[in-house]
């Protein structure tokens, strides 16, 4: 059982937005402003998409983007292409260790 | 370029231990920790720990607490993970995957931004 609670599995079709959420506690995603996302496609290493909440690597679209409202994170992909079809991963920072989430499951249409 | 290059696969018995190394390029290797996550097979990621490359300092996590050591060699820019009573229930890929921030920077360790190719262990009878 992970320590951060994310949905199974999403979908939506191409040029739409989705939203994936990340539900912890007042102990990591809560209490820090130390939330990551990874996405991850098949057969392949994990690449970091958001991290602090909502800042964005170089080199990642600004399709990503990152929020948090309490104990819930939030991952947002507009204009949905077929490319992001992935397992995400949501991530916190909690009293020295990192958590991760279940993962999520996009598909694009 | 900055790379992680791991370790080939393992196969090993119950019981038995395993090491993987993680050699790192193209940065200053002691100025960034480096993390070791696992995945193991049709499942999520799972956070085992992180090294200080400059001092050495570990922080694993409490479910691998005394069956987990990460070292490191600086003269070969190169880190390990070696785990041991091993289980089938440890048949996995893992990674290790280096942190986005310096080590001197007062900020906590939690963000991986380069991560290796994996190591799959195969623990069985």
């Amino acid at each position: 059982q992970s320590a951060l609670t994310q949905p199974a599995s999403v979908s939506g079709s191409p040029g739409q937005s989705i939203t994936i959420s990340c539900t912890g506690t007042s102990s990591d995603v809560g209490g820090y402003n130390y939330v990551s996302w990874y996405q991850q496609h098949p057969g392949k290493a994990p690449k970091l998409m958001i991290y602090d909440v909502s800042k964005r690597p170089s080199g990642v679209s600004n399709r990503f983007s990152g929020s948090k409202s309490g104990n819930t994170a939030s991952l947002t992909i507009s204009g949905l292409q077929a490319e992001d079809e992935a397992d995400y991963y949501c991530s916190s920072y909690t009293s020295s260790s990192t958590s991760f989430g279940g993962g999520t499951k996009l598909t694009v249409l | 370029q900055v790379q992680l290059v791991q370790s080939g696969a393992e196969v090993r018995k119950p019981g038995a231990s395993v090491k993987v190394s993680c050699k790192a390029s193209g940065y200053t290797f002691t100025s960034y920790f480096m993390h070791w996550v696992r995945q193991a097979p049709g499942q999520g990621l799972e956070w085992m720990g992180i090294i200080n490359p400059s001092g050495g300092s570990t922080n694993y996590a409490q479910k691998f607490q005394g069956r987990v050591t990460m070292t490191r060699d600086t003269s070969t820019s190169t880190v390990y993970m070696e785990l041991s009573s091993l289980r089938s229930e440890d048949t996995a890929l893992y990674y290790c995957a280096r942190d986005r921030i310096l080590v001197v920077v007062a900020a906590p360790p939690y963000a991986m931004d380069v991560w290796g190719q994996g190591t799959t262990v195969t623990v069985s009878s």
